[in-house]
């Protein structure tokens, strides 16, 4: 069974772009979440989708929003980008069940100039 | 709030040598409990989890982590280190429906 795929593995982008994130989970898994990862802040929870709707939600601006898709696919989009924005950005995709481990991406590396 | 406490942020130790890393969770209700290891430009993977049952828990590359409910710790450990488990190790707690929490993540350095 093929594993958590996130796209792309890099992207460098300059201050006020904005940029999309891709992530397609295990197939059979519902429930896709996103973490931000930094050398300071370590895994910050960003939001987790399950069947479409977002059921949790982290401390972070409105410029981060993400959707899911109705074959469980999610994107995350981050608006106006701050050089504080640089970051791995990991996708863990799950189970129903709330006893189900999370499952990882590789992630994908955003750096802001 | 749920929460996890790593408390030793690096832990250097020779080649077959016995390890031991270190966590503490709060929570207000029954949690389950996850060890993840990262490897450099990797994302997570998974060690072990505990859902409930047997204190003991056994993962894969030959760690183990036990659940103390009285201590609210669940720490995770190996009686024979090799060179390739130098990674960093995230204890994570999540309780319900609620987000999974990680620790500030712990680098272990396996030298010769």
């Amino acid at each position: 069974k093929a594993g958590v795929t996130q796209t792309p593995r890099y992207l460098i982008k300059t201050r006020g772009q904005q940029v999309t994130l891709s992530c397609s989970p295990i197939s059979g898994h519902r429930s896709v979440s996103w973490y931000q990862q930094t050398p300071g802040q370590g895994l910050q929870f960003l939001f987790e989708y399950f069947s479409e709707t977002q059921r949790n939600k982290g401390n972070f601006p409105g410029r981060f929003s993400g959707r899911q898709f109705s074959n469980s696919r999610s994107e995350m989009n981050v608006s106006t980008l701050e050089l504080g924005d640089s970051a791995l950005y990991l996708c863990a995709s799950s189970l129903e069940q709330t006893d189900s481990p999370l499952h990882f991406g590789n992630g994908t590396r955003l750096t802001v100039t | 709030a749920q929460s996890v406490t790593q408390l030793d942020s690096q832990v250097p130790v020779f080649e077959e040598a016995p390890v031991e890393l270190r966590c503490n969770y709060s929570s207000s209700v029954s949690v389950y409990l996850f060890w993840y290891v990262q490897y450099p430009n990797q994302g997570l993977q998974l060690l072990l989890k505990y859902l409930s049952g047997s204190t003991l828990v056994k993962g894969i590359n030959g760690f183990e982590a036990e659940f103390n409910k009285s201590q609210t710790s669940f720490h995770l450990r190996k009686p024979s280190v090799h060179i390739s488990d130098t990674a960093e190790y995230f204890c994570a707690v999540r309780d319900g429906f609620q987000k999974l929490v990680f620790g500030t993540g712990t680098r272990l350095l396996v030298s010769p």
